[in-house]
């Protein structure tokens, strides 16, 4: 069965320090996303990506954050210069054209010391 | 108001037993409503959509009220493999590219 993947599992960084975060979609999938969760709180939407643009994003989506997909099978969320509060479980999830559902990859957590 | 705020849980309930979980939405012209479910330390997985005239898959039957803005849950006869966090979920747009507005998630535990 097709499923989203994501590496690092685990990415330990110093603040102010720039990381990405990887995640290949299923393959035919179309529309992209990025959420996070913070340690005990609700999962938060941070952007989605379609047709090789930001759909839409958040107000924690600031300029301190980018996505890419540079190849057609990588998708990639950089944070350029790390702050404390970005520690939190990353999660990139994928979606067809005509299913509701988005498919999640088994999230990356990022620690920033 | 919270975008999208569930029971605060948790429930602990022994096996065999029914538990209901409720979720309030504000914002009206919310298109999508979904049930996912989390276990520790793991990403979320779709449980079942929810549609207005109400599904059922198997033991779990989801109701929607549009005029109240409210979602239900329900869970007959609970294993212990429903043990999880239940996540409320609702997408505010029309069409395909759809975000999710997640609540907090109520915990259920259910016990032998």
């Amino acid at each position: 069965e097709p499923e989203v993947t994501q590496t690092p599992s685990h990415q330990v960084t110093q603040m102010g320090q720039e990381v990405i975060l990887r995640c290949v979609p299923i393959s035919n999938h179309l529309y992209f996303y990025w959420y996070r969760q913070i340690l005990g709180q609700k999962v938060e939407f941070l952007v989605s990506f379609y047709n090789n643009e930001i759909s839409e994003k958040s107000e924690i989506f600031d300029d301190q954050f980018s996505v890419e997909r540079p190849d057609g099978s990588n998708f990639t969320l950089k944070i350029r210069s790390t702050k404390l509060e970005d520690s939190a479980m990353y999660f990139c999830a994928s979606k067809s054209g005509q299913e509701h559902e988005q498919f999640f990859g088994p999230g990356t957590r990022l620690t920033v010391l | 108001r919270k975008e999208v705020e569930q029971d605060p849980g948790p429930f602990n309930v022994p096996e065999g037993a029914t538990v209901a979980f409720n979720c309030t939405y504000s914002n009206s012209a919310s298109q999508s409503f979904f049930w996912y479910r989390q276990d520790c330390r793991k990403e979320p997985k779709l449980l079942m959509s929810v549609y207005s005239s109400g599904n059922e898959d198997g033991r779990f039957t989801a109701q929607l009220n549009r005029a109240s803005q409210y979602i239900s849950l329900l869970i007959r006869d609970s294993k212990l493999s429903d043990s999880a966090t239940y996540l409320c979920v609702v997408s505010p747009n029309a069409g395909n590219n759809r975000k999710l507005i997640w609540g907090l998630g109520t915990s259920l535990a259910v016990n032998p």
